[in-house]
């Protein structure tokens, strides 16, 4: 059964940092590529980041470019986000995604002013 | 930026059909988009329900269909069921660099 399960989220002052994890299992995580998501409370889905299968492309939205960075590491089959600068508009849970098959359960990031 | 657009909200009879749509701002959606469709109830995260236009997974009931139609992304639900009431999200992919979200289909089995 292929799984996601994030963590890492928690309560951050605005302009702080925070680093996400996704532990993947149940598939070949080194073969697929692998993209974070965030919702805000109450709203819809916004895609974050994208990473390629072997971390050889990453790209980002603009909202969070220049701040974000999305990271793996196939040997721990684990997927990161790395968040810098963080806004109160960056409050969210996030999610790890495959998109084709399978989401994680989601971290909430509360980022307080 | 492109924007993807979604019916906000749908109502449909149980055992009815409903089609939710997917369009792009940047002309007609196609296979290139490699369209997804996402289901989310209250307090879940989402779930794949069809991806690359049309192909499902063994957790997707037989009644969800994925298809291109008159230019834009669709997802059929032929017979609906109380159970289907949730918002339904649609994922474009534009050149394998950027992915945008529509803003979601509240669907109302009623």
């Amino acid at each position: 059964e292929v799984q996601l399960v994030e963590s890492g989220g928690g309560l951050v002052q605005r302009g702080g940092s925070l680093r996400l994890s996704c532990a993947a299992s149940g598939f070949i995580f080194s073969s697929y590529s692998m993209n974070w998501v965030r919702q805000a409370p109450g709203k819809g889905l916004e895609w974050v980041s994208y990473i390629s299968s072997s971390s050889s492309s990453t790209y980002y939205a603009d909202s969070v470019k220049g701040r974000f960075t999305i990271s793996r590491d196939n040997a721990k089959n684990s997927l990161y986000l790395q968040m810098n600068s963080l806004r109160a508009e960056d409050t969210a849970v996030y999610y790890c995604a495959r998109f084709d098959s399978a989401w994680g359960q989601g971290t909430l990031v509360t980022v307080s002013s | 930026q492109a924007v993807v657009t979604q019916e906000p909200s749908l109502t449909v009879s149980p055992g009815e059909t409903v089609t939710l749509t997917c369009g792009s701002s940047t002309g007609a959606v196609t296979s290139g988009h490699f369209p997804y469709w996402f289901q989310q109830k209250p307090g879940q995260a989402p779930r794949t329900l069809i991806y690359d236009t049309s192909n499902k997974h063994s957790w997707t009931p037989a009644r969800f269909s994925g298809s291109l139609l008159g230019g834009k992304a669709a997802l059929t639900l032929s017979g609906a069921q109380p159970e289907d009431e949730a918002e339904y999200y649609c994922l474009l992919s534009y050149s394998g660099v950027l992915w945008v979200f529509g803003g979601g289909t509240k669907l109302t089995v009623l």
